[in-house]
């Protein structure tokens, strides 16, 4: 059974262009969530979703920034317009529940670098 | 609001006990967890609590929970240079949306 999925695991784009991140969640689960961690910080929660439904954005910027986890395929992180402070890695967790104790999966993070 | 504070650095000898402490402010927390990230590496998760417990033990590794000073440890016996890594103490609070709120990570040096 193969684990959480993210990729790439390394991304590079210029100020101004778009970054797609890629999370496959583990086998028979239908919740992910994605954190983001800036240098020398913990993780800060963006968003978590359910096959189609976004449950809870709370913690995405309000522009630029878009998630989505179709019923078919990968959950995705787009981000638009990016900027330097955009610079972080990007973990994907994925649960086969939300209630009562859920341990999130997480994958390895895509690093994205905006020069 | 929702906050959980860790101290960001401990150093310890090969073979003593390791422990870390965690702060957290939402007294609604049901379960609060230990994370270990290697260097390049996501999270494992290490072991975790439910609210309503004291204590934990698994193996080498012990969690103390003080609800009513909002304060969880772990505790490393026997501590390995394998054990080297940063640890983060998480909380889920009594939201339904299985959030977890993280603490800033704690470096854990283990000199042989």
């Amino acid at each position: 059974n193969a684990g959480v999925m993210q990729n790439p695991r390394h991304l590079v784009r210029r100020r101004g262009q778009e970054a797609r991140l890629r999370c496959s969640p583990m086998k028979g689960h239908s919740h992910v969530y994605w954190y983001r961690q800036l240098p020398e910080e913990g993780l800060k929660f963006m968003v978590y979703l359910q096959k189609e439904n976004i449950i809870d954005e709370s913690g995405m910027p309000k522009e630029r920034f878009s998630a989505e986890f179709p019923k078919e395929g990968p959950s995705i992180l787009r981000i638009q317009q990016v900027v330097r402070g955009d610079s972080a890695a990007y973990f994907c967790a994925s649960s086969s529940r939300s209630s009562s104790y859920n341990e999130q999966f997480f994958g390895p993070g895509t690093r994205l670098t905006v020069l | 609001g929702e906050d959980v504070e860790q101290s960001l650095f401990l150093s310890v000898r090969e073979g003593d006990s390791s422990v870390i402490n965690c702060t957290y402010t939402d007294s609604s927390s049901t379960y609060l967890y230990w994370y270990k990230q290697e260097p390049g590496a996501g999270l494992q998760l290490l072991t975790y609590i439910f609210s309503n417990m004291d204590m934990k033990q698994d193996q080498r590794l012990t969690v103390l929970l003080n609800k009513k000073d909002k304060h969880l440890s772990l505790r490393i016996a026997d501590t390995q240079t394998g054990d080297s890594a940063i640890y983060f103490c998480a909380e889920r609070t009594s939201s339904n949306t299985g959030k977890l709120i993280f603490g800033q990570g704690t470096t854990l040096q283990v000199k042989p």
